[in-house]
């Protein structure tokens, strides 16, 4: 099955500067990947996510880049502001378990002022 | 807002006992798939409800079943309740895609 590996686990940034995390997977036919964002006590939130098909997607502060060679992608957030400060996963599916999201095991992102 | 609602809030159980976990999916939403997720870690997929059938199971035993209604909301039942059951029950929706959406979660604690 799938596995999802996902670096550093802890992320600490001034405000103002780039976080950039990482995740690899294992399973060749994977073709989703999304970035949820969890505060304390709340479920996880979608940001963003590609797929298969595309190599890179932006949205304002927020890019995603996938490199299917290396079975890796990467969330980039720019310009970190306090309100960034979260627990970000990385997932995967492929289209034969669509629905069924591998996680990996989350980054705790820290923004100081 | 996702739109997807989960109840109780929050749950105390004790060992062997059982429980019922509710979702209602975001509006227009016919898919529903419910993941466990321990504390400091990332979810872990437990099955997925299409169309009132079980659509795939992750590694959980037969004590984990669950339920899909004809207004696609479902339920969670865990029997024979174990300590390490205690974790953040996620509930999310989706309409004929991968792209899912969370509710806030059931935090169950077993004693």
């Amino acid at each position: 099955g799938e596995n999802v590996e996902q670096h550093p686990s802890t992320l600490s940034v001034q405000e103002g500067d780039s976080a950039v995390i990482k995740c690899t997977y294992s399973d060749s036919a994977s073709n989703y990947f999304p970035w949820y964002k969890q505060e304390l006590g709340k479920g996880p939130q979608l940001i963003i996510d590609i797929r298969s098909n595309v190599g890179e997607k932006k949205d304002q502060r927020i890019a995603v880049t996938l490199n299917k060679t290396a079975k890796h992608f990467s969330l980039h957030i720019t310009e970190t502001q306090p309100e960034d400060s979260a627990v970000y996963f990385c997932a995967a599916s492929s289209f034969d378990s669509w629905g069924k999201l591998q996680f990996g095991a989350g980054t705790q992102v820290v923004v100081t002022p | 807002e996702t739109g997807v609602t989960q109840s109780p809030t929050h749950l105390i159980k004790t060992r062997g006992q059982q429980v019922t976990l509710r979702c209602s999916s975001q509006s227009g939403h016919n898919t529903v798939s419910w993941y466990q997720q321990a504390l400091g870690q990332g979810p872990q997929f437990i099955f997925q409800y299409y169309r009132e059938e079980e659509n795939g199971r992750g590694n959980f035993p037969p004590r984990f079943s669950g339920l899909q209604f004809p207004n696609y909301s479902s339920e969670l039942n865990v029997n024979a309740l174990e300590l390490d059951d205690s974790a953040l029950y996620l509930c999310a929706s989706s309409f004929m895609s991968d792209t899912q959406y969370f509710g806030p979660g059931t935090r169950l604690t077993v004693l």
